[in-house]
């Protein structure tokens, strides 16, 4: 089946800093891809649409200027938690998809100390 | 919220018995998913039902579909010990194609061996 990657798989980092995390799909193009967010025993929630070449749709609740998404080429999205706090620490996950089924990203599990 | 609820939340079964999971939904779909995903990982596409399916099999899954109940069934018969996972399932609302997916609260599998 597709392959979509992440990295960093694990990323530690000091309040107040930014943190980039890439999403690609390996084999095949994607003009959508979407970013989900999982805290701990919960379920994944969707956070935003990546829409190559033009703005990320994002979920009500989530701060696009916190959540910066940018989906710059065909095989490629990153999202960028800007001025990350403790609260920020989860298990971010992008998908991609040719079809109605989704390929997931093994995830990025983020921790702000 | 569009997200779903599952049942039973977890579920502790002996190797061989089945396992049956429950979820409910809120809106009209286009189709509905399950998700398997072992502890801390990424997800893994199992199977897709459309809204104008019923039933559906794959292996030792099968899944059901009642859109008049807005409800949907996951059965893994004959299980494994390596069918210990938590299993979500997740609809798709667009009939336009976007592939964004609400997923339901997850129903933790547990298969004793």
């Amino acid at each position: 089946g597709a392959v979509v990657s992440q990295h960093p798989s694990r990323v530690i980092c000091k309040s107040g800093t930014s943190v980039k995390i890439e999403c690609r799909s390996l084999d095949f193009q994607a003009t959508t891809m979407f970013w989900y967010r999982q805290f701990p025993k919960q379920s994944l929630m969707l956070m935003a649409t990546s829409n190559e070449g033009s703005k990320a749709t994002y979920e009500q609740g989530v701060e696009k200027d916190k959540f910066l998404i940018n989906h710059a080429s065909l095989t490629l999205s990153t999202l960028t938690v800007t001025s990350a706090h403790p609260e920020d620490s989860s298990f971010y996950i992008c998908s991609a998809g040719p079809k109605e089924t989704q390929y997931f990203g093994p995830g990025t599990r983020l921790l702000v100390l | 919220s569009q997200q779903g609820e599952e049942d039973p939340q977890a579920l502790s079964i002996q190797e061989g018995e089945n396992a049956t999971m429950n979820c409910s939904y809120k809106t009209s779909i286009n189709n509905l998913q399950w998700y398997r995903q072992n502890s801390g990982r990424g997800l893994v596409h199992l199977i897709l039902i459309r809204s104008n399916e019923r039933e559906k099999h794959s292996g030792r899954l099968r899944v059901t579909l009642d859109t008049s109940k807005k409800s949907s069934s996951l059965l893994i018969t004959a299980s494994r010990a390596a069918d210990t996972a938590s299993y979500f399932c997740a609809t798709g609302l667009d009939q336009t194609g976007a592939n964004n997916l609400f997923f339901g609260t997850g129903t933790r599998l547990t298969v004793i061996p």
